[in-house]
């Protein structure tokens, strides 16, 4: 098993533009979420999933948006990205909501 | 909504003593309290968690306690062991909502 898998691992990108973050788990596991980290502020949800067609807000979900049309895939899109969303993001899922979570690796993200 | 707050923000200890971090919640319904520890640079992993129906939980040299009248959970490291600097977090949820909220993390340097 491979696990949760976090794709790209780093990216820059230029205020404005969008981009896709791609969270894949192969543990056939209901609950998938979003962390942003920033430097003293933990870990803050954005979005999280309790399973398949279903999506809510977290902490800070403005300009994030989720969708989960899988069970295995829950990939989180910038709509326009801005500096203040510079930080390292982390997909997570677990069996359900009383479950570990099992953390991805991360994606390093530098808006300019 | 949901709140953890999380104390000490930074910890240092001597190799061989204990170390204790607190959190606090805000939803008396929480229900699930795990902890996780995170090395630099690598993913948050769980070390630990409580459910709201058990007071306290041992693992080793690790020990979760739980106070729900109060809605306070603490982490007890003895014994502590360079081993065990890192980041530690502390979070919450309850089942009618799904979310887990994180506290702001604590450092921990166990010094040799």
């Amino acid at each position: 098993n491979a696990g949760v898998t976090q794709t790209p691992k780093f990216q820059v990108l230029k205020t404005g533009q969008s981009m896709t973050l791609q969270c894949a788990q192969d543990m056939n596991h209901e609950y998938m979420s979003w962390y942003r980290q920033d430097p003293g502020m933990g870990l803050r949800l954005i979005h999280y999933s309790v399973g398949a067609g279903i999506t809510d807000q977290g902490e800070v979900p403005n300009g994030y948006n989720v969708s989960r049309s899988t069970t295995e895939d829950f990939p989180l899109r910038l709509l326009s990205a801005a500096p203040s969303q510079t930080s390292v993001y982390f997909c997570a899922s677990s069996r359900d909501r009383e479950q570990p979570q099992h953390f991805g690796d991360g994606t390093r993200l530098s808006i300019l | 909504g949901e709140n953890v707050e999380q104390h000490p923000s930074t910890l240092s200890v001597q190799e061989g003593d204990s170390a204790v971090i607190k959190c606090t919640y805000s939803d008396s319904a929480s229900n699930y309290f795990p902890w996780y520890k995170q090395e630099l640079g690598k993913r948050p992993q769980l070390i630990i968690d409580i459910r709201s129906n058990v007071g306290e939980k041992k693992d080793q040299r690790i020990a979760v306690t739980l106070n729900k009248t109060a809605k306070h959970f603490s982490l007890h490291i003895t014994e502590t062991q360079p081993e065990d600097s890192a980041v530690y977090f502390c979070a919450a949820s309850t089942r009618n909502t799904g979310k887990l909220i994180f506290g702001q993390g604590t450092t921990l340097q166990v010094k040799p």
